[in-house]
């Protein structure tokens, strides 16, 4: 079995400031974790994943997150908020051998102020 | 066209109605999925097809009647819809075979039942 929890559903932060969005996950195996990003009236789109090799994965849009298997933590960070980068963001898990199925988070609305 | 694609973008319908959502993906995936999301809601998986056969059925009311012709397209057929089912539809497809591939997603038809 396989889930994830975002913890926040909504975060605002200054433009400039430093972007930490968390995510939690359970597995009862080594997992896959993946990051996306949605804009109002569009669909996901992949941000990172994390597939067993370097801890920490840099993605698209200055964005990066480190797995951590002892805290069972997969948290998302950006230096420098900017403001395109308010949108809703949904951390997902998938167990190697589930396939197709990866499970998401209920998703974190990030808000970004001038 | 590239990546995946969703026709139509919006749907206004009536509880009477049948209608149905087309999604074609250009990826070469194998997997595509039929995705709700509803506002204030998690994202809910609905359908999943590998190579044309449904290997995932979440439950879905039979009033959402799911389609796979082959492994580029699918539909979603709509009839005697509730209120309840307005919502973001969201198509997906990933390639499903050797190592990890992250879900590709269409923009969404959002549907609206009155």
């Amino acid at each position: 079995a396989q889930s994830v929890t975002q913890l926040g559903s909504h975060v605002s932060v200054s433009e400039g400031a430093l972007v930490l969005l968390r995510c939690n996950y359970s597995s009862s195996v080594p997992p896959y974790l993946f990051w996306y990003v949605q804009y109002p009236n569009q669909g996901l789109q992949l941000l990172l994943k994390y597939t067993s090799a370097a801890t920490l994965v840099k993605g698209i849009n200055g964005f990066e997150a480190e797995f951590k298997k002892s805290e069972t933590s997969f948290h998302l960070t950006k230096p420098s908020a900017h403001m395109s980068d308010a949108a809703e963001y949904f951390c997902a898990v998938r167990i190697p051998t589930n396939a197709g199925k990866s499970t998401f988070g209920d998703g974190t609305t990030l808000t970004v102020k001038p | 066209e590239t990546g995946v694609t969703q026709t139509p973008r919006h749907l206004v319908m009536g509880m009477t109605n049948k209608k149905s959502l087309k999604c074609e993906q250009h990826l070469g995936h194998n997997a595509m999925y039929w995705y709700k999301q509803s506002a204030k809601k998690p994202l809910e998986l609905m359908f999943v097809y590998n190579f044309k056969e449904q290997t995932e059925n979440n439950s879905v009311p039979s009033r959402f009647s799911p389609e796979c012709p082959n492994s580029s397209h699918l539909f979603l057929h709509l009839h005697t819809l509730q209120p309840e089912d307005s919502a973001l539809y969201l198509c997906a497809s990933s390639q499903d075979r050797g190592a990890v591939y992250e879900q590709y997603f269409g923009p969404g038809t959002r549907l609206t039942v009155t």
